[in-house]
């Protein structure tokens, strides 16, 4: 039963565009949120985080929406940079379990120069 | 500072075998979590330590896998006997105490079972 879920394993954005990431979970008992970025042959590395008390965080080109009531997060990146592909990872913490972290299976992403 | 130490960063080994993999977290971390990476289910959670006191083993998924943490820089996943569907690349990662949750992860280590 996984309760981060990544639908979309793969997306290929123009370099300059804008690139959106999405993540769904099933757990209401979630309370703060995170992405991760992982290069090949490198461990993920902390990205951007929410809590669930806002409804956006943004850290220069890198946004995140957090949308409680569909339990919806996505991960917007303007603009999109070569740089950027990498696999992003989606991952929750449940308010009861401050130190485990669960994952989602990660997209791919591709920035086309 | 070193980040996160693991290795070796690439196994290769037959089926039957004992897999012993290493970590070395970031000092001063108390909290320490041992993450595998799959195609199909994406970073999976197997055991963290705090404290080197295993907390949640509920995610290792068999009894062939097992996990210590003798001393605070130090910790081991072993594999016996070790299976194809455990070729996987394995991640460690340490944090400290109460922190947003931000995990700091080490290069990984892929391991493959012929």
């Amino acid at each position: 039963d996984q309760q981060v879920k990544q639908n979309s394993p793969s997306l290929s954005v123009q370099e300059g565009r804008i690139s959106i990431l999405n993540c769904d979970y099933t757990n209401s008992m979630f309370d703060y949120f995170l992405w991760y970025k992982k290069y090949p042959a490198e461990g993920p590395t902390f990205l951007i985080s929410i809590s669930s008390i806002k409804d956006k965080n943004e850290d220069g080109r890198f946004t995140v929406f957090l949308n409680k009531s569909a339990k919806h997060l996505s991960l917007h990146i303007v603009p999109s940079q070569p740089g950027d592909s990498a696999v992003y990872f989606c991952a929750a913490k449940r308010v009861d379990s401050s130190y485990k972290l669960i994952f989602g299976s990660g997209t791919r992403l591709l920035v086309r120069p | 500072d070193a980040g996160v130490i693991q290795s070796p960063r690439h196994e290769v080994t037959e089926m039957g075998q004992e897999v012993t993999l290493r970590c070395k977290p970031i000092s001063g971390h108390d909290y320490l979590f041992w993450y595998r990476q799959t195609m199909m289910r994406g970073l999976e959670l197997l055991i963290y330590f705090n404290n080197n006191v295993p907390i949640d083993d509920s995610g290792m998924p068999e009894d062939r896998f097992s996990a210590k943490m003798p001393n605070a820089s130090f910790s081991t996943l072993k594999i016996q006997p070790s299976e194809p569907r455990d070729s996987a690349v394995y991640f460690c990662a340490s944090r400290q105490g109460f922190d947003t949750g931000e995990l700091f992860f080490g290069e990984g280590s892929r391991l493959t079972v012929l």
